[in-house]
């Protein structure tokens, strides 16, 4: 099945400095990839998605992006906030339609 | 984007009881939605797909006799934490892909289960 790998499990920048999540994932049929910000007690928020036959993605700071070859995508923010801060989970699977693996998380920390 | 409500956002039981946990998609319909167990601080785990008019599927190592799972309409499905341990505290989270024409998932804001 399908085995997401996630880094780094944590991460500090300062507020205004960029901050990138990398991910890879092992199933060559895998085709959706979304990222998602989990505030504290609160369920997962979508922010982005990107499928495979699109390298790269952007939703004004948030940018994601997919190397299909590699198997490997990421999420850059960028102008940091210190409401950025949470914990960012990617995820893949088949279709938007399947359910999601999700890689361990990444806990994000804006420094003002 | 679509919104996936849950019920009740907390529960605390008693161990032996059980616990039901609502999942609605409150602007589309959904055939399938998913079941999702998320433990303090790690990531998200699917227990079950439960669809509409027909069994749930579980994960490996997943319980079907202890975590029922009801998809009722198209619009609700139910997860039944039967005989409940505190070892099955944690964070249900539900997740319900709006078919056709809206390829993506939207997530319920989740059920923080604490059994005593």
């Amino acid at each position: 099945g399908e085995n997401v790998e996630q880094h780094p499990s944590t991460l500090s920048v300062q507020e205004g400095d960029s901050a990138v999540i990398k991910c890879t994932y092992s199933d060559s049929a895998s085709n959706y990839f979304p990222w998602y910000k989990q505030e504290l007690g609160k369920g997962p928020q979508l922010i982005i998605d990107i499928r495979s036959n699109v390298g790269e993605k952007k939703d004004q700071r948030i940018a994601v992006t997919l190397n299909k070859t590699a198997k490997h995508f990421s999420l850059h923010i960028t102008e940091t906030q210190p409401e950025d801060s949470a914990v960012y989970f990617c995820a893949a699977s088949i279709t938007g339609n399947t359910p999601l693996v999700f890689g361990k998380g990444t806990r994000l920390s804006v420094i003002a | 984007g679509a919104v996936v409500s849950q019920h009740p956002s907390r529960v605390i039981c008693k161990s032996g009881t059980s616990v039901k946990i609502e999942c609605r998609s409150l602007d589309f319909q959904a055939t399938t939605m998913f079941w999702y167990r998320q433990f303090p601080k790690q990531s998200l785990m699917l227990m079950a797909t439960s669809n509409e008019g027909s069994k749930a599927t579980y994960e490996q190592g997943v319980e079907k006799d202890k975590f029922l799972i009801n998809h009722a309409s198209l619009t609700l499905s139910t997860l039944t934490v039967t005989s409940a341990h505190p070892e099955d505290s944690s964070f249900y989270i539900c997740s319900a892909p709006p078919g056709t024409g809206r390829r993506t998932q939207y997530f319920g804001p989740g059920t923080r289960l604490t059994v005593l």
